[in-house]
């Protein structure tokens, strides 16, 4: 069955803060993936990784940085955090990079930063 | 550069009466895939449906059904007979290749559609 787990489903930050988010799959997926969810906007991605290492920029990068030290955790990282990164957070994976490919995502995150 | 369009922002309906949910999508891809989630409450994506641009035939899941025109652009989704549970917010995805060598790609979302099933 297919998992995957966010380190946190609420959280509380004040802005400037340094902010962890932890995405972990255990389904050996080659691709993960960080999207922010917000009000009347859909999902947007931030970044991607499609192996251990590799980063790609998504649609929303800026504000952002990731990690991918080990095939199957990715790591959403917001180095000063700001109001306007309240929102919720989704991390997903997929099996291979191929565009077929079904995306399985974990239960979110709601961060909000004050 | 992709679209997903899904006109409705929300929709009400009284539980047992049937909901179309609509999704109008723009490619020049060839080859594309279609996708449905559903967001419940509790904020989970759910995977329930993927469909390739060569594939017409409409599909059928208990409840459940779509149809894909190629013609329109369109990739809507039916909910016969609605029940409480049915209440989420439903998303209409295309999967776009972003580039060749890495075969890297995303999906790309539209807005959602919330529905609110009534008892």
């Amino acid at each position: 069955d297919v998992k995957v787990t966010q380190s946190s489903r609420y959280l509380v930050k004040r802005t400037g803060e340094k902010v962890f988010l932890e995405c972990v799959q255990d389904m050996d997926h080659e691709n993960m993936f960080w999207y922010r969810q917000d009000p009347g906007l859909g999902l947007r991605l931030i970044y991607f990784s499609y192996d251990v290492k590799m980063k790609e920029k998504g649609d929303i990068p800026e504000g952002y940085s990731v990690s991918r030290e080990k095939k199957e955790r990715f790591s959403l990282i917001l180095e000063s955090a700001s109001t306007n990164q309240t929102s919720m957070y989704l991390c997903a994976s997929s099996l291979l990079v191929r565009e077929e490919e079904t995306q399985y995502f974990g239960p979110g995150t709601r961060l909000l930063v004050l | 550069a992709q679209k997903v369009t899904q006109a409705q922002t929300e929709i009400s309906v009284v539980e047992k009466e049937d909901v179309t949910l609509d999704c109008v999508y723009e490619t020049r891809d060839t080859t594309y895939y279609l996708f449905w989630y559903k967001q419940p409450p509790s904020g989970e994506l759910v995977f329930l449906i993927r469909r390739n641009s060569f594939d017409e035939q409409n599909e059928i899941s208990g409840r459940y059904s779509w149809n894909f025109q190629k013609s329109t652009s369109s990739f809507n989704f039916t909910i016969t007979a609605s029940q409480v549970v049915d209440s989420a917010v439903y998303f209409c995805a295309l999967s776009e290749t972003l580039y060749s060598g890495a075969g890297s790609y995303q999906l790309t979302f539209g807005k959602g559609t919330k529905l609110s099933v009534i008892p």
